[in-house]
């Protein structure tokens, strides 16, 4: 069974940019969460999609987004990056939306000259 | 979601015990207790979790106090491959999942 898949793995934009980073969960996963996890903060929660639906949000700016497809992919998007957001980008997969354990890609790494 | 206190970075002897505290005073009854751990350069792993009653898989135990203010996760015989940042953190049983990591502890197993 093939793990979370997170494409790309490595990834240097500028600042203005925006970039989209995919995330494809274990086959049969309905829930997909994206985190980001720099040095100094650890792990921080972005945003959860279940069936395709948006159920939690962390405390990030708007610049940050997220869809899931109806296969269960999903993808996220940060918009005018900023040095700040250069950050290892990970992405979940879990079964349900509760309570069941959470399996992670190998992340993104981003970095914003 | 209950916030969790663990030290900061710990060392253990290859072959020993090793003992990850977890202080979750304020962990409410439908909080289950999670444990993940991530080695570097790789995405977290999950490792055991628990409600209230000790818990043990084929790679660790965990002991829960029996007021669930606090749990220590067991590594029976740590190996090298060990060496990791162990997380600690509160889940609630509902439909939030929504987690609070903070930094973990940062476990060296030496040979």
């Amino acid at each position: 069974k093939a793990g979370v898949t997170q494409t790309p793995r490595y990834l240097i934009k500028t600042r203005g940019q925006q970039v989209t980073l995919s995330c494809s969960p274990i086959s049969g996963h309905r829930s997909v969460s994206w985190y980001q996890q720099t040095p100094g903060q650890g792990l921080q929660f972005l945003f959860e999609y279940f069936s395709e639906t948006q159920r939690n949000k962390g405390n990030f700016p708007g610049r940050f987004s997220g869809r899931q497809f109806s296969n269960s992919r999903s993808e996220m998007n940060v918009s005018t990056l900023e040095l700040g957001d250069s950050a290892l980008y990970l992405c979940a997969s879990s079964l349900e939306a509760a309570n069941t354990e959470a399996f992670f890609g190998q992340g993104t790494r981003l970095t914003v000259v | 979601d209950a916030k969790t206190t663990q030290p900061t970075s710990m060392d253990c002897a290859e072959g020993r015990a090793a003992n990850l505290p977890c202080n979750h005073s304020t962990i409410s009854g439908n909080e289950y207790v999670y444990w993940y751990r991530q080695i570097h350069s790789q995405g977290p792993q999950y490792i055991i979790h628990g409600l209230k009653n000790n818990e043990t898989n084929e790679m660790a135990s965990l002991i829960i106090t029996e007021d669930r203010k606090s749990s220590t996760l067991i590594l029976p015989h740590a190996t090298l491959r060990d060496t990791a940042v162990y997380y600690c953190i509160a889940l609630n049983a509902g439909n939030n999942r929504k987690l609070i990591w903070g930094l973990g502890t940062s476990l060296a197993v030496n040979p």
